[in-house]
């Protein structure tokens, strides 16, 4: 079974910009979540998506937002990208019935 | 401003040996337990998990176990390799129905050959 994939891998971008990443769950899983890792912060939480509805939000500004299609595959977008919201942003999915999350391999953005 | 970056605990062990990597979780509810590796440029790899009706778990290699008394949670490799060098992380859920996973800032494990 394949497993969580993301893209784009890589991204630049200059502040100002908006950004949107995409995940691919992994077949069957209906939770997506998604995480930032940064050096200073370490991995947090950003929000999770089950059925395309938000349910669960993490302490991030409303310029980071995320959508779930029917299909389970999901998309982040991040807007008026700052200097800080350079980072590691990592998608997890994992099966209804379970809380246990497998990680994809991340997009890591850089923002100039 | 200068970013600080977070300082993370660092083991150290020789090739052969068992490590024992720590973590002491915050929320007294969290009803669940993972441990993830991730090394240098990729996602998070899921190890072991245990919930909090257990006090132990084994895998290949790996064992698991929880104290919620003290809430510490411990990660036991034994046998070490070199292709265990990575950082290690705890994550706890919180309980309900939830699916958000909370994270310890990691432990970087680098096996000595």
């Amino acid at each position: 079974k394949a497993g969580v994939t993301q893209t784009p891998r890589y991204l630049i971008k200059t502040r100002g910009q908006q950004v949107t990443l995409s995940c691919s769950p992994i077949s069957g899983h209906r939770s997506v979540s998604w995480y930032q890792q940064t050096p200073g912060q370490g991995l947090q939480f950003l929000f999770e998506y089950f059925s395309e509805t938000q349910r669960n939000k993490g302490n991030f500004p409303g310029r980071f937002s995320g959508r779930q299609f029917s299909n389970s595959r999901s998309e982040m977008n991040v807007s008026t990208l700052e200097l800080g919201d350079s980072a590691l942003y990592l998608c997890a999915s994992s099966l209804a019935s379970t809380k246990t999350q497998y990680f994809g391999p991340g997009t890591r953005l850089l923002v100039l | 401003g200068e970013s600080v970056g977070l300082h993370l605990p660092t083991l150290s062990v020789q090739e052969g040996d068992n490590s024992i990597i720590n973590c002491a979780y915050s929320n007294s509810a969290s009803d669940y337990f993972i441990w993830y590796k991730q090394e240098s440029g990729k996602g998070p790899q899921f190890i072991i998990d245990i919930r909090s009706n257990m006090d132990k778990r084994q895998g290949q290699r790996v064992t698991v176990l929880l104290n919620k008394t003290v809430k510490h949670l411990s990660l036991q490799i034994a046998a070490t390799q070199p292709g265990d060098s990575a950082v290690y992380f705890c994550a706890e859920d919180s309980g309900g129905s939830n699916y958000k996973l909370t994270f310890g800032k990691g432990t970087l494990l680098t096996v000595n050959p």
